[in-house]
């Protein structure tokens, strides 16, 4: 199976910051890469699909990039509502595999 | 509106079965692959199988396979998880998931149920 490896695991922001994080292929995944966003106690949401594309409804200071087996998520101007986890994902395979997620805390 | 709502999660001894369903309404169903992901308390999120709209490919991940069942019934927009000889590692919130039409990109899950809690201890 393909691993998925984020970095970091947890990361300490504050509003309005840049924030990036990385998610690593154990294989390339060309660019069959998603983000998602969870809050606690809620499902995940999609945010990026195909490592760049937004999904329908989500703010433009959420971008995705990479390809092959380095991706990224930045946020451009970190917002209140933004403090959550993310996951990275990769759809290339049948049998999908998500990364460990990167929990965003405010400082 | 998409709606995906799950149900037939609870409290089951080891070794025992459950049968998780997920209701899905708001969309052409049978044009969709389909998945179920999990989440253990407080750990991250685990795929754990899919179907495709037919029903003829199931893919599962390796810690499931030959003790949980994929399935779907088109007429009734409904899909299955039939889990045998749980363990208490299986203890996970469930989530049914929409993936895509398309093999490539059938795993892109642009909607999601509320989850149905699992929970497998004596």
């Amino acid at each position: 199976d393909i691993q998925m490896t984020q970095s970091p695991s947890s990361l300490s922001a504050s509003v309005g910051d840049r924030v990036t994080i990385t998610c690593r292929a154990s294989q390339s995944i060309s660019s069959y890469l998603n983000w998602y966003q969870q809050k606690p106690g809620k499902a995940p949401k999609l945010l990026i699909y195909a490592a760049s594309s937004l999904q329908s409804g989500v703010p433009s200071r959420f971008s995705g990039s990479g390809s092959g087996t380095d991706f990224t998520l930045t946020i451009s101007s970190l917002q209140p509502e933004d403090f959550a986890t993310y996951y990275c994902q990769q759809s290339y395979s049948t049998r999908s595999t998500f990364g460990q997620g990167t929990k965003l805390e405010i400082k | 509106e998409v709606q995906l709502v799950e149900s037939g999660g609870g409290l089951v001894q080891p070794g025992g079965s459950l049968r998780l369903s997920c209701a899905a309404s708001g969309f052409t169903f049978s044009s969709y692959w389909m998945s179920w992901v999990r989440q253990a308390p407080g750990k991250g999120l685990e795929w754990v199988a899919n179907i495709k709209q037919d029903g003829s490919e199931k893919y599962y991940v390796d810690s499931v396979k030959g003790r949980f069942t994929i399935s779907r019934d088109n007429a009734k927009n409904s899909l299955y998880l039939q889990m045998n000889s749980l363990r208490a590692e299986d203890t996970a919130v469930y989530y049914c998931a929409r993936g895509g039409i398309a093999v490539a990109g059938s795993s892109t899950f642009g909607y999601w149920g509320q989850g149905t809690l699992v929970t497998v201890s004596s």
